[in-house]
């Protein structure tokens, strides 16, 4: 099956600094990728869907410009959480996947612990 | 999506099977059941899906109402490893494009 690596996988950092979180696709084209947001003890939140080459779409709530993506490639999307703060302390999750058809798979990446203080 | 609903939580003892039920009644004729799950600390990993036929692999078995309005996802044995948060998830194949929408899930514990 696929392999989504995600980096780091900690990160701990200072209020009003950036941070960013890298999610690669190591053996397939990702056209398209998905970040969530999870906090203790809830189920995963989708933030956003990114896609290559193009613009991400944000779910409703999600600041765009808090959040930034990129997905230069066929292999890596990035989420920076710009100037920081300590709600946004969370787990972060990106995902490959949503294909067509019924053998489409969604892959996961292992996750990022973000702790601002 | 259509809609899914799961216990909260389930114990179960190591060795012994668990059986997981879902049900979605609002299930539409080309959704497929999905089943994740999350360890702790960790991302959601596939374990099973299917459409109308029960299905088996390495990992657990899934069986599909006649009705489709309920699933059940069954671990033979569990292990202490399969603590973890269960997700049934239905998806459309035509969706493409768009991600998984998670519920709450059930948190399974195991004992030894």
């Amino acid at each position: 099956g696929a392999v989504v690596s995600q980096h780091p996988s900690r990160v701990i950092c200072k209020s009003g600094t950036s941070v960013k979180i890298e999610c690669r696709s190591l053996d397939f084209q990702a056209t398209t990728m998905f970040w969530y947001r999870q906090f203790p003890k809830q189920s995963l939140m989708l933030m956003a869907t990114s896609n290559e080459g193009s613009k991400a779409t944000y779910e409703q709530g999600v600041e765009k410009d808090k959040f930034l993506i990129n997905h230069a490639s066929l292999t890596l999307s990035t989420l920076t959480v710009t100037s920081a703060h300590p709600e946004d302390s969370s787990f972060y999750i990106c995902s490959t996947g949503g294909g067509s058809g019924y053998n489409y798979g969604y892959t996961f990446g292992s996750g990022t612990r973000l702790t601002v203080v | 999506d259509a809609k899914t609903t799961q216990p909260n939580s389930m114990e179960s003892n190591e060795e012994e099977p668990v059986h997981l039920p879902c049900n979605h009644s609002t299930i539409s004729g080309t959704d497929y059941i999905h089943w994740y799950r999350q360890l702790p600390s960790q991302g959601p990993e596939y374990v099973i899906h299917g459409l109308t036929s029960n299905v088996n692999n390495r990992m657990a078995s899934l069986a599909i109402a006649e009705d489709r309005k309920s699933s059940t996802l069954i671990l033979h044995r569990a292990t202490l490893r399969d603590a973890a948060v269960y997700y049934c998830i239905l998806r459309d194949p035509n969706q493409a494009g768009t991600a998984l929408i998670f519920g709450k899930g059930t948190t399974l514990s195991v004992s030894s």
